[in-house]
C-alpha cells in the first residue's frame, strides 16, 4: 500500500499570516498527486491535481507546488483568513494506476 | 447534473445487523471507490472498482463486501456491524482515461453510527 504522510497534524494561525504544509509520497511510479480541502459534514473539495515534477498551480490565495524527484508537494497560504478553517488532504494514485491512496491530513485552524 | 449520490446519508445500527451503503453515479465513470473517513486518519480506501464486474480491496477492507454488476452503482455492504465501523463513508468516482489527472468525484457522505 502506498505511504502518504502529511505534515503538521494541525496548526494554528491568525488571521493574516501564510503558513503552508507538506505532503511527502514515494517518488518511484509517481502518477499524480492530488490536494483537496475537506470540512467536517462536507464532502472533500478539489483544490488541485498536479501531475509535472516542478508543477506550480494557485487558486486565489492558495498555491501549490510539486517535487516528483524527491516525492513532496507543498500547499502554501497567503493571508489565512477564517474561512480557510478546515482540514487540507493530499492524495497519490496507487502503484496500479487504479486507486487514490490519501494521508492523514492537515487540520488547519485560523483565528480572527 | 445528478453527480455521485449516496443514500442513507444517516443510519444507525446495532451490533451484528448488516446494512448496504449504496452509491451511484450518472457519469458513465469507469473508476469508483469507497472510503471510510475517522478522525486523525484522513480517507482511508476500503474498496474499489475499475469497471463492472471487477473489484480489489482497499487499505481496510475487513468487515466490508462490494460489488460492480453495472457501471452505475457500488454498493457497499456491512456482514456484520461492529462499533468499529462507526464511520463517515464516503464514495468516489472518477472516469478511466487520463485518469491520474482527473479529478475525482465525492459523494455527500453517510454518516454510520454502529451501537
Amino acid at each position: 500500500i502506498l505511504n502518504v504522510e502529511q505534515s503538521p497534524q494541525s496548526l494554528h494561525v491568525q488571521e493574516g499570516d501564510s503558513t503552508n504544509f507538506t505532503c511527502s509520497f514515494p517518488s518511484s511510479n509517481f502518477y499524480a498527486l492530488h490536494w483537496y480541502r475537506w470540512e467536517t459534514a462536507k464532502s472533500p473539495e478539489a483544490l488541485f491535481v498536479m501531475t509535472l515534477n516542478g508543477d506550480e498551480k494557485k487558486k486565489g490565495r492558495i498555491s501549490a507546488t510539486l517535487n516528483t524527484k524527491e516525492g513532496y508537494s507543498y500547499l502554501y497560504i497567503k493571508g489565512s483568513q477564517p474561512e480557510d478553517s478546515a482540514t487540507y488532504l493530499c492524495a497519490s494514485i496507487n502503484q496500479a494506476g487504479t486507486a487514490l491512496i490519501f494521508g492523514k491530513g492537515t487540520t488547519l485552524s485560523v483565528s480572527s | 447534473n445528478a453527480g455521485v449520490t449516496q443514500t442513507p446519508k444517516f443510519q444507525v445500527l446495532k451490533t451484528g445487523q448488516s446494512m448496504t451503503l449504496q452509491c451511484a453515479q450518472d457519469m458513465n465513470h469507469e473508476y469508483m471507490s469507497w472510503y471510510r473517513q475517522d478522525p486523525g486518519m484522513g480517507l482511508r480506501l476500503i474498496h474499489y472498482s475499475v469497471g463492472a464486474g471487477i473489484t480489489d480491496q482497499g487499505e481496510v477492507p475487513n468487515g466490508y463486501n462490494v460489488s460492480r454488476s453495472t457501471t452505475e452503482d457500488f454498493p457497499l455492504r456491512l456482514l456484520s456491524a461492529a462499533p468499529s465501523q462507526t464511520s463517515v463513508y464516503f464514495c468516489a468516482s472518477r472516469p478511466r482515461t487520463g485518469a491520474t489527472g482527473n479529478t475525482i468525484y465525492f459523494g455527500e457522505g453517510s454518516w454510520l453510527t454502529v451501537v
